[in-house]
Parts: C-alpha cells; sequence; structure tokens
C-alpha cells in the first residue's frame, strides 16, 4: 500500500535559519503530493502541491520538488519566521480503488525561535 | 466564501456512549472525507463520501460510520465508544474528492472518559 516517511521532530531553529522537512514516499502510480500545515488548536491547511514528476511546489516562501527518481518531496524555506511554528505535514494522493485517499506522514514539530 | 465547519468544536463522552459529529462543506464541493487524529497513530483515513455514496473507507471497525445528505452534509457517528476512540477528528471537503483541492476543518475534539 501506499506510505509516507517524514523526517522525525521536533525541529527547532532561530528565526531566519534555513528550513528542510525530509519526505520520501512509496506508491503505486503516479501520486499527487502534497505539504499540510496545522497550527495549534486548529485543522490542516494546503500549504502546496506538485501533481506530477519535476513539478515545483511553492507557497509563502516555502518549496518543495516531486522528485520521482528518488520518490522524494522535501520542504524548504531559505529564511523561517517564528510565525512558521507549527506541525508540517507530507501527503499523497493516489486515485485509484482503495487508495482514493490522502495518506498522511506522522507530522513534523517545527519551533522557530526569535 | 464559508469554509469547512465542524460541529461540536469539543465533544467529553463517557465509555459506551454513541456519538454523532457533523461536517458542512465548501458550497459546491460535492466529496466529504473524514480523518482521525491521534498522537499515536497519527492521521488515519476513515471514508470518504461523494455524492451521499461511501466511495472508500479505511481500516476501521463497524463502530465506525458515516452519511452523506443530499446537501452534501455529513455526519459521522461513533458507537459503544472506547476510550481510545478519544482523538480530533477531521472532516475535509473536495470538489470532486480527486486529492487536487481538499480543505480541511478545525475539527471536533473527543474526549472518551
Amino acid at each position: 500500500g501506499n506510505s509516507v516517511t517524514q523526517m522525525e521532530g521536533p525541529v527547532t531553529l532561530s528565526e531566519e535559519a534555513f528550513l528542510t522537512i525530509n519526505c520520501t514516499y512509496t506508491a503505486t502510480g503516479y501520486p499527487s503530493l502534497f505539504w499540510y500545515v496545522q497550527y495549534p488548536g486548529e485543522g490542516l491547511q494546503l500549504l502546496l502541491k506538485a501533481t506530477k514528476a519535476d513539478d515545483k511546489g511553492s507557497n509563502k516562501g516555502f518549496e518543495a520538488t516531486y522528485r520521482k527518481e528518488t520518490t522524494s518531496f522535501h520542504l524548504e524555506k531559505g529564511s523561517v519566521q517564528v510565525s512558521d511554528s507549527a506541525v508540517y505535514f507530507c501527503a499523497l494522493y493516489s486515485g485509484s480503488g482503495s487508495a482514493r485517499q490522502l495518506t498522511f506522514g506522522s507530522g513534523t514539530q517545527l519551533t522557530v525561535l526569535p | 466564501k464559508a469554509g469547512v465547519t465542524q460541529t461540536p468544536r469539543y465533544l467529553i463522552k463517557t465509555r459506551g456512549q454513541q456519538v454523532t459529529l457533523s461536517c458542512s462543506p465548501i458550497s459546491g464541493h460535492r466529496s466529504v472525507s473524514w480523518y482521525q487524529q491521534t498522537p499515536g497513530q497519527g492521521l488515519q483515513f476513515l471514508f470518504e463520501y461523494f455524492s451521499e455514496t461511501q466511495r472508500n473507507k479505511g481500516n476501521f471497525p463497524g463502530r465506525f460510520s458515516g452519511r452523506q445528505f443530499s446537501n452534501s452534509r455529513s455526519e459521522m457517528n461513533v458507537s459503544t465508544l472506547e476510550l481510545g476512540d478519544s482523538a480530533l477528528y477531521l472532516c475535509a471537503s473536495s470538489l470532486t474528492g480527486d486529492g487536487y483541492g481538499y480543505t480541511f476543518g478545525s475539527g471536533t475534539r473527543l474526549t472518551v472518559v
């Protein structure tokens, strides 16, 4: 079945530091890949997505590139802010049969210190 | 436009009781999916409804059920509650349920005592 493995947390960075959160996946076919963010007490918000190999998703300074050869979708940001503190989830969607669902990684807690 | 609305936000129930959670999707969205979030298991897929039909189901016991109404609002029901059912229950709506545009609600925090 499909699965997503993401970098264990928690991750603590100073403001303006560079962020990388690793994500790799296992899936049949050609899944779509997503990063979601969850702030305390809230639901998930879509941060960015990529639907095919070599696509780059970007939003709010965050980027991730769909790498089929390494089955990866690592999240990066050049300069994090305190307001980026949240839990980040990597997810995939493979829309056929019983795989018609979002499969999530375990989440990575990010704390950015001023 | 209004987002996905889940009610209630918080709920405390006793073991053995049953509970019903509600999800109102974004207007025009026909797909509603439900997820359970716990610290130990993370985010797990419960089921998806599309145009009042259950289209997909995760690996949860039969105590977990759901339905969708003609206006696309969805409810999920958990019967004979167990302590392990304590979780944040999230619903997500989508225009077609193809994975490209899921919008999540803020969730219902269920505590079973």
